[in-house]
């Protein structure tokens, strides 16, 4: 069950900035952190984001989120090639007890 | 940083049981929550089960609550999914993960390499 609204896809070319938005609701984003994770094909999921703006340790700076009421987004300056994977973001929801995650974006380096 | 390896998964007819285990280490596993997380074959993520540090909660994912059963052994660093009455719509990697700093409601800072169920007659 997929309660986070994602674009299905995003691109740019190399250098330039992407931006995925996440939509939710006030039992999730609304009064919860966001977190973003960073998936290539065949491979475990990666956090990206925590907390809705804060880097894990090694997550290059080019990596930014914000949170704004019941929306969040990531941001991707200065796109590199090896950027393209998929993105979710998630959160918990208190009305469903549960951890929810978007439904996903697929960044293109063009 | 820690380290999670699950294993268990492989090809099970519908209806019947599977049992699939998370072996933690490198970390103190006994003080973190807990996360099962899969992901059908070219679809997203979905959240499946969480079990707090000592196994005192657990939560479920509408779409498995009732069937699935998480659990953990803290004295041996290992988590655990038991799957009832499979269904082809598990068809699915499975991936356990570490809550970061503990919190339920935070991100998950590592995960295993998935475990594949398949299920099938």
């Amino acid at each position: 069950q997929f309660v986070l609204t994602q674009p299905p896809s995003a691109s740019g070319t190399p250098g330039q900035r992407a931006t995925i938005s996440c939509s939710g609701s006030s039992s999730n984003t609304g009064s919860n952190d966001v977190n973003w994770y960073q998936q290539f094909p065949g491979t475990a999921p990666k956090l990206l984001i925590h907390s809705n703006n804060r880097r894990p340790s090694g997550v290059p700076d080019r990596f930014s989120g914000s949170k704004s009421g019941t929306s969040a987004s990531l941001a991707i300056s200065g796109l590199q090639s090896e950027d393209e994977a998929d993105y979710y973001c998630a959160a918990w929801d208190d009305s469903l007890n549960g951890y929810v995650f978007g439904t996903g974006t697929k960044v293109t380096v063009l | 940083q820690g380290q999670l390896v699950e294993s268990g998964g492989g090809v099970v007819q519908p209806g019947r049981s599977l049992r699939l285990s998370c072996a933690a280490s490198a970390f103190s596993f006994s003080s973190y929550v807990m996360h099962w997380v899969r992901q059908a074959p070219g679809k997203g993520l979905e959240w499946v089960a969480v079990i707090w540090y000592d196994g005192s909660n657990e939560y479920y994912a509408d779409s498995v609550k009732g069937r699935f059963s998480i659990s953990r052994d803290n004295s041996k660093n290992t988590l655990y999914l038991e799957m009832n009455s499979l269904r082809a719509e598990d068809t699915a990697v499975y991936y356990c993960a570490r809550a970061l700093w503990s919190g339920h409601r935070n991100g998950m800072d590592v995960w295993g390499q998935g475990t594949s169920v398949t299920v099938s007659s």
